[in-house]
């Protein structure tokens, strides 16, 4: 079965670093994978998608992901963190239609 | 556009007691989807819906809970009767293209069981 795994519930950087937020996943078949972002009290937003198309993709709000077939990773960053980047953040597999989620990261950004 | 529509935002329930949510997707959008999003945790889905019909609902715990979508629009999810480990966040979202690009999610509706 497909799956993701977030490595670190919680990951705090300081405003203007780089976030780095890790995601492994486990698939049989070329997987579709996608980042999605939660604020407090909202749904999820997609941030940005792979798609078996470029191995580096490009999101919302700075945010970029790398494929790495060999590694089974689509590790998210951003080279600069904001204030306003705190938020939880979902990996997420998709097979056949069916979004599967990681357990999240909680981003933090401090002053 | 629109996004896709749920209502209550909250709901406060004791358990045993029975609870409907309501979802609004957006217009023209044929797959329609419930998760659960258990407080900590990523979502997980209960149901998927394509048009009118149910597509997979291999998740939902059919004891307690049930869901349609007449007419292929809105749906309705329903819990009776609740438990305290339903307290959750219900998220819903839909999609007009294949899933496999992603699909826009609702605000959700936060439910709390005591």
């Amino acid at each position: 079965a497909q799956s993701v795994t977030q490595l670190g519930s919680h990951v705090s950087v300081s405003e203007g670093a780089l976030v780095l937020l890790r995601c492994n996943y486990s698939s049989s078949v070329p997987p579709y994978l996608f980042w999605y972002v939660q604020y407090p009290n909202q749904g999820l937003q997609l941030l940005l998608k792979y798609t078996s198309a470029a191995t580096l993709v490009k999101g919302i709000n700075g945010f970029e992901a790398e494929f790495k077939k060999s590694e089974t990773s689509f590790h998210l960053t951003k080279p600069s963190a904001h204030m306003s980047d705190a938020a939880e953040y979902f990996c997420a597999v998709s097979p056949r239609g069916k979004l599967i989620f990681g357990q999240g990261t909680e981003l933090s950004v401090k002053p | 556009e629109a996004g896709v529509a749920q209502s209550p935002r909250y709901k406060i329930i004791e358990k045993r007691q029975s609870v409907a949510f309501w979802c609004n997707p957006i217009s023209g959008h044929a797959t329609l989807y419930w998760y659960q999003q258990i407080l900590g945790q990523g979502p997980k889905l209960l149901i998927q819906f394509q048009n009118n019909g149910v597509v997979d609902d291999s998740q939902l715990p059919k004891d307690r809970f049930s869901a349609e979508r007449l007419k292929g629009v809105d749906s309705t999810l329903k819990i009776q009767p609740a438990k305290l480990e339903d307290s959750a966040v219900y998220l819903c979202a839909s999609s007009n293209r294949h899933p496999n690009y992603g699909y826009t999610f609702g605000s959700g509706t936060r439910l709390t069981v005591v």
